[in-house]
């Protein structure tokens, strides 16, 4: 079966510091994956999404950046943390996104930017 | 008009009642449905996926739409404390990204 890791879990950062959250989906290949944000009481924001080894397309500009090295790791990256860049951030994947079927999310990751 | 609006809550109620949660939408191009469970600091768990219009049930959770009405609906029968989450629908179309409703707060009180 597939399972998605997501790490670190918690992490408390410094304005102006930089940031890299990991991702890994294991069982599968060719996966499509996501970098989500989910702030309160609002729905998930899409960030990035990828549907192979280094083809990103970003749908929020911001101050993030990601990556996909390899086929089943995709990174969410900042070069300067902004206080505003605080939240709970989640991966995820699918495989056919064309097709519409669901997605699956990691644990999530929650950055606080002090 | 937002894409998806769904209630935030909280909604409470007593162990073994009967829950409904609700998402109303507004582009009528949606085809496949989903209901999330996210617990306290956790991702989402996909608990149900359709397609279309239609009633789909899977133990005690049974999740409905209606898309002439453009609502969807999962009803939790028998709650139990272990319901208490937050329930996020969601929903895409072919070829595009998902929409995900802010989610509504429940707690099922034993």
């Amino acid at each position: 079966s597939q399972t998605i890791h997501q790490w670190p879990a918690t992490l408390v950062q410094p304005v102006g510091s930089p940031l890299s959250l990991e991702c890994t989906v294991e069982g599968t290949s060719n996966p499509n994956l996501y970098w989500y944000r989910q702030a309160a009481g609002r729905g998930l924001q899409l960030l990035f999404y990828s549907v192979g080894i280094g083809q990103i397309s970003s749908e929020v500009p911001q101050n993030l950046s990601a990556s996909r090295p390899q086929d089943r790791q995709f990174i969410l990256s900042s070069k300067k943390l902004l206080l505003s860049d605080s939240g709970f951030y989640l991966c995820a994947w699918n495989l056919d996104r064309t097709a519409g079927n669901t997605i699956y999310f990691g644990e999530g990751s929650w950055l606080t930017v002090v | 008009q937002k894409e998806v609006e769904q209630d935030p809550g909280p909604l409470s109620v007593p162990e073994g009642a009967i829950v409904s949660l609700n998402c109303t939408y507004s582009n009528s191009a949606f085809q496949y449905f989903m209901w999330y469970r996210q617990y306290s600091r956790k991702g989402p768990e996909l608990l149900m996926y359709t397609y279309s219009s239609g009633n789909k049930e899977d133990g005690r959770f049974t999740a409905q739409v209606d898309k002439s009405s453009k609502y969807i609906s999962l009803f939790i029968r028998d709650s139990q404390p272990s319901d208490s989450a937050t329930y996020l629908c969601a929903m895409s179309f072919y070829g595009q990204n998902f929409v995900f409703g802010p989610g509504t707060r429940l707690s099922v009180l034993p």
